[in-house]
């Protein structure tokens, strides 16, 4: 199975700023990456498709990029609805798998 | 717009199967562009993915599960469903159904709809 590792596993920001999360595969993955947010009690949303593609609707604000094993995801200005749960996920190979997931926390 | 609903028992006795639902709205399983897949979450914890299904009858389950898992449609009901047997309090978690989407074709899959998720504990 391909291991994927997020950092950190927590952040706690301020609203305005602009906050990373980085995903790490244990493989390559070329842009097989996609990101999620999970809002307390919530099912995940897709925000980020194929590593740096946003899914319609989703707020300019997010953005992806990488390729190969390492992947960021970025918040160019953090909102209060920015609370939740991020995960990155790879469907470069069965069985599909998930980052551990990062909670953003506002200050 | 494409809606999916889980539905099943809440409470599910050890070593007994556990079976679920997920009802499609708004568009059919049986359109050659999605794959269907189940995906679960214990309590304060990450997701694991499942398995999946596709209308030709294909399937394809994490082999962590693989001994024990059955996806399977139902065109007629527009639904498909899950069963897990042999379950213990390991496979207590949230069960989300969820679309898997080749989106834009861009190549890359995605899960990119989502049912709210369906709490099931095994317990006696």
């Amino acid at each position: 199975d391909i291991q994927m590792t997020q950092s950190p596993s927590s952040l706690s920001a301020s609203v305005g700023d602009r906050v990373t999360i980085t995903c790490r595969a244990s493989q390559t993955i070329r842009s097989y990456l996609n990101w999620y947010q999970q809002k307390p009690g919530k099912a995940p949303q897709l925000l980020i498709y194929a590593a740096s593609s946003l899914q319609s609707g989703v707020p300019s604000r997010f953005s992806g990029s990488g390729s190969g094993t390492d992947f960021t995801l970025t918040i160019s200005s953090l909102q209060p609805e920015d609370l939740a749960i991020y995960y990155c996920q790879q469907s470069y190979s069965t069985p599909w798998t998930f980052g551990q997931g990062t909670k953003m926390e506002i200050k | 717009q494409v809606q999916l609903q889980e539905s099943g028992p809440g409470l599910v006795e050890p070593s007994q199967t556990l079976s679920l639902t997920c009802i499609v709205s708004g568009g059919s399983i049986s359109s050659g562009s999605y794959y269907w897949t189940w995906i679960r979450q214990p309590a304060g914890k990450g997701l694991e993915w499942i398995g999946r299904f596709y209308i030709s009858g294909t399937t394809n389950y994490n082999p962590s599960l693989k001994s024990r898992v059955t996806i399977s449609g139902d065109t007629s009901k527009n639904q498909f469903s899950l069963k897990l047997s042999s379950v213990t309090a390991a496979d207590t978690a949230v069960y989300y159904c969820a679309r898997m989407n080749s989106i834009g074709n861009s190549g890359n899959d995605a899960f990119d709809i989502w049912g709210q998720g369906t709490m099931v504990t095994v317990s006696a």
